[in-house]
């Protein structure tokens, strides 16, 4: 059983530009949390996704940022007009219910 | 607001020391708390949960214990490695999703 997916690892965007982060939950786990680990700063909780519904996007920011959760293929968190304060490492786990399972992390950098 | 402590940020140890880590949380209410390790640029491997009704858990060298009313867990590591040497994060799980400490960077020299 493969574990979560994330793609890509490393992703560099300038400023302005849009950035798309992909997650392929563990095989059977239907619910999908994204968080943001800033440096020098712990992991913070953005999204908490099921199936094509959106449960908790009490940690995203306001603008700009958006994810999704399809029927069919991976969750994609989304940041529109990125800016520097942007780059961080985004990570994606997924559940049955309890225990998180986590993925290796996209690393977005702005320039 | 739930807030997660981890104490001390950082820690050397001599390899085979047995060693402590803290972790503290501000809202007893949890369903579940979990401690990950992360190795430098990777992402997180889970190491022990344990569930609100529990006392503790134990993995190999590893053991974790839970006081739910007191609001703290400690991570207790025996025969200190240098393949143990990462960042340990303790987080909980209540109303919210996770919610996680800042972590302790973990030394064992060799």
């Amino acid at each position: 059983n493969a574990g979560v997916m994330q793609n890509p690892r490393h992703l560099v965007r300038r400023r302005g530009q849009e950035a798309r982060l992909r997650c392929s939950p563990m095989k059977g786990h239907s619910h999908v949390y994204w968080y943001r680990q800033l440096p020098e700063e712990g992991l913070k909780f953005m999204v908490y996704l099921q199936k094509e519904n959106i449960i908790d996007e009490s940690g995203m920011p306001k603008e700009r940022f958006s994810a999704e959760f399809p029927k069919e293929g991976p969750s994609i968190l989304r940041i529109q007009q990125v800016v520097r304060g942007d780059s961080a490492a985004y990570f994606c786990a997924s559940s049955t219910g309890s225990e998180q399972y986590f993925g290796p992390g996209t690393r977005l950098t702005v320039t | 607001k739930q807030e997660v402590t981890q104490i001390p940020a950082a820690l050397s140890v001599p390899e085979g020391e047995n060693l402590v880590l803290n972790c503290s949380f501000t809202d007893s209410a949890i369903y579940n708390l979990q401690w990950f390790r992360q190795d430098p640029g990777k992402g997180l491997t889970s190491l022990l949960l344990i569930q609100s009704s529990q006392r503790e858990q134990t993995s190999g060298r590893l053991n974790a214990s839970l006081d739910k009313s007191s609001g703290r867990s400690t991570l207790y590591i025996a025969a200190s490695q240098p393949g143990d040497s990462a960042t340990y994060l303790c987080a909980v799980s209540g109303n919210t999703p996770l919610v996680f400490g800042k972590g302790t960077r973990l030394s064992v020299i060799a």
